[in-house]
């Protein structure tokens, strides 16, 4: 069985433009979270998703940021306009209530460099 | 609050023998679960090995185990027999039953040496 798949694996881009992060979860699995590694902050929750309903999206830092999961089986992390502070690796992950241990499993991450 | 606190920002163990990468945390949820991950320096979160706060038992999972330790609020991963391709940063993490995200600890940057 596939893993957590994301797209593009690298991006780097220039100040002010849009970008788009894709997620694919683990076929089966109903939570879907997007998570942010830098080096100042470690890695910190922006949005998770039950059943494609986001549920906390507490960790998402401002309005630039936008997350949508239209189905089962996509998600998207919008940066709009990115901004150089937004340069971390991003990832997503996704688990299973019908687990008991619940294991988020993580996609390989983005590395987003805004220049 | 939860808490995770890893002290270890980084360790060294000789090749084939055992390591203990500490972590404790604060909750004052009565269910949780305990997780560790392994990064490598490709990038990758790679999951280990998971203790419910209401097993009796320590989790073990081949060469990992979880030295749970809950009055003291501990949960220390046990690496046996180290290999080279241990070397990585390793993160513990934990989760509130009741919600679905991981708080994470800063890591541990373990080097094995041949």
């Amino acid at each position: 069985d596939a893993g957590v798949i994301q797209s593009p694996r690298h991006e780097v881009t220039e100040m002010g433009q849009e970008v788009t992060l894709r997620c694919k979860p683990i076929s089966g699995h109903n939570s879907l979270f997007w998570y942010r590694q830098t080096m100042m902050r470690g890695l910190e929750l922006l949005i998770y998703f039950n059943n494609n309903v986001p549920i906390d999206d507490s960790g998402m830092p401002e309005d630039r940021f936008s997350a949508k999961m239209p189905n089962a089986s996509f998600s998207t992390l919008k940066i709009q306009p990115s901004e150089p502070r937004d340069s971390a690796v991003y990832f997503c992950a996704s688990s299973s209530w019908t687990s008991r241990q619940e294991t988020q499993y993580f996609g390989p991450g983005t590395r987003l460099l805004v220049l | 609050a939860q808490k995770i606190t890893q002290t270890q920002p980084g360790m060294f163990v000789q090749e084939k023998e055992a390591v203990t990468l500490d972590c404790t945390y604060d909750t004052s949820d009565p269910s949780y679960g305990l997780f560790w991950y392994k990064q490598p320096s490709s990038g990758e979160m790679i999951f280990l090995i998971y203790q419910g706060s209401y097993d009796q038992q320590n989790a073990t999972e081949g060469r990992y185990s979880l030295n749970f330790q809950k009055a003291r609020k501990s949960a220390n991963l046990v690496i046996s027999a180290s290999q080279l391709g241990d070397s990585a940063m390793y993160f513990c993490a934990m989760k509130n039953n009741q919600g679905g995200k991981l708080i994470f600890g800063q890591g541990t940057e373990l080097s094995v040496k041949p």
